[in-house]
């Protein structure tokens, strides 16, 4: 299964931007970068993905290194409402979705 | 639209008895299909997967099996519980890997 790392947990004030990096160096040409987040008790929620080129949505952007070995998600004004675990998956030839353990995103007032 | 519809919400079994979770999607046809598992305060493991009518991947061996009889129901089995098959159990669909996967809403189950 394709493997991705990301911080623990990071700290974000309110209304500022909020940069969540995650490594992928064993990525394969196809592999496909999904970011999803979740709540406590809830399923995960989709945010972002994209493939080589830097993606905007109305909820985040996704930014590509250019080896594609790593990507950020930005939040661009975190508001409390965001606080929850992110999680940057690879989705592979085979339409598996593998997760990783996330990034707990505490956001302070 | 789409929806995917899990049940139920909350579940307490004694071990050694069975389990049948169960999952349909509505608004799309020929979904793939998939069950995953969260023990407390951990990520999401994929146990198994299904791109269509009576075909199943199994991701890591287990106490669990999963069946898919019809195009848009995927069901999670278990013909006798362990303590460690607690969890939190999540059905999610998608059309194809390049779009985004949809989850349910998730059984939490507490094996006593």
């Amino acid at each position: 299964d394709a493997k991705t790392t990301q911080p623990n947990s990071m700290e974000s004030n309110e209304e500022e931007p909020v940069h969540l990096p995650c490594n992928h160096s064993t990525i394969s040409g196809t592999d496909y970068i999904h970011w999803y987040r979740q709540l406590p008790s809830q399923g995960p929620e989709y945010v972002i993905h994209g493939l080589t080129s830097n993606v905007n949505n109305r909820m985040a952007s996704l930014a590509i290194a250019e080896d594609r070995k790593s990507s950020t998600l930005i939040l661009h004004r975190a508001t409390l409402r965001d606080a929850a675990v992110y999680y940057c998956i690879l989705t592979t030839t085979g339409n598996q979705f593998y997760f990783g353990t996330g990034t707990s995103l505490t956001v302070i007032p | 639209s789409q929806t995917i519809h899990q049940w139920p919400a909350t579940l307490v079994q004694p071990v050694g008895s069975p389990l049948s979770l169960e999952c349909t999607v509505e608004g799309t046809s020929n979904p793939n299909l998939y069950w995953y598992r969260q023990a407390a305060g951990r990520g999401l493991q994929l146990l198994f997967y299904s791109i269509g009518i009576g075909q199943i991947s199994s991701e890591v061996p287990q106490n669990l099996s999963a069946s898919r009889p019809q195009d848009r129901q995927f069901i999670l089995s278990s013909k006798k519980l362990l303590l460690s098959d607690s969890g939190f159990y999540l059905c999610a669909w998608s059309v194809w890997r390049v779009t985004e996967a949809f989850f349910g809403q998730g059984t939490r189950l507490t094996v006593v």
